[in-house]
């Protein structure tokens, strides 16, 4: 099924050290959601953006709605060893019935 | 704090098997979704309610797979018969309504079919 492109894959970083992540997909979404998936658990929702260039955070997280409506961004604002986990994006469109579409994921690891 | 219900977290079952999956939404939630993710990948929808109506099941594979939501409530999605390529977790998500964007996921169901 079609799926956004997300990147990186996995990420290394160090405890305390800011993270950014990104999706970017062919088509215009209305909506990006961004959760948080660790495993043999259910992904849990972190930040909705529902209008282009929105500027969102949660806490040390930060989540932009990129200005073409094609792109996404989350940021993690010194890291912590409980960000260990799966990060997804999804995005919906209306002209799709509003089924959200994921990405691929990008996994992150933090040395403590 | 609502949450989305699902059980078994775990099945393991032969194929060929029959095996179903209940979940149960956040309360008031009219739009109930099932979703199947692979190993590595991200989650596919299989299926979306509104109340006890079927919105899409597009991606539904429709000789073996079946989903109900007889209530408006609860929901089952059954396979018959399992197949290897079945393997997955099987999530159900719920939202207010199509409009209401964010969907909210149980803890899923991990199936193994041998």
């Amino acid at each position: 099924g079609q799926q956004l492109n997300q990147s990186p894959q996995s990420m290394f970083i160090q405890e305390g050290e800011d993270v950014s992540m990104n999706c970017t997909s062919s088509s215009i979404f209305n909506t990006w959601l961004w959760y948080k998936q660790d495993p043999g658990e259910g992904p849990v929702l972190l930040i909705a953006l529902y209008k282009a260039g929105e500027l969102t955070s949660n806490g040390r997280l930060t989540a932009q709605f990129g200005i073409t409506r094609k792109d996404s961004f989350l940021n993690i604002s010194a890291s912590i060893p409980s960000d260990v986990g799966i990060y997804f994006c999804a995005g919906q469109s209306y002209n799709q019935g509003g089924k959200l579409i994921f990405g691929q994921g990008t996994e992150l690891s933090v040395k403590p | 704090e609502a949450e989305v219900a699902q059980s078994p977290r775990y099945k393991i079952t032969e194929k060929s098997q029959a095996v179903a999956f209940w979940c149960d939404p956040i309360s008031g939630h009219a739009t109930l979704y099932w979703y199947r993710q692979i190993l590595g990948q991200g989650p596919e929808l299989l299926v979306q309610f509104q109340d006890e109506s079927v919105v899409d099941d597009s991606q539904l594979p429709k000789d073996r797979f079946s989903a109900e939501r007889l209530k408006g409530v609860d929901s089952t999605l059954k396979i018959q018969p399992a197949e290897l390529g079945d393997s997955a977790m099987y999530l159900c998500a719920s939202s207010f309504g199509p409009e209401y964007n964010e969907q909210f996921f149980g803890p899923g169901t991990r199936l193994t079919v041998l």
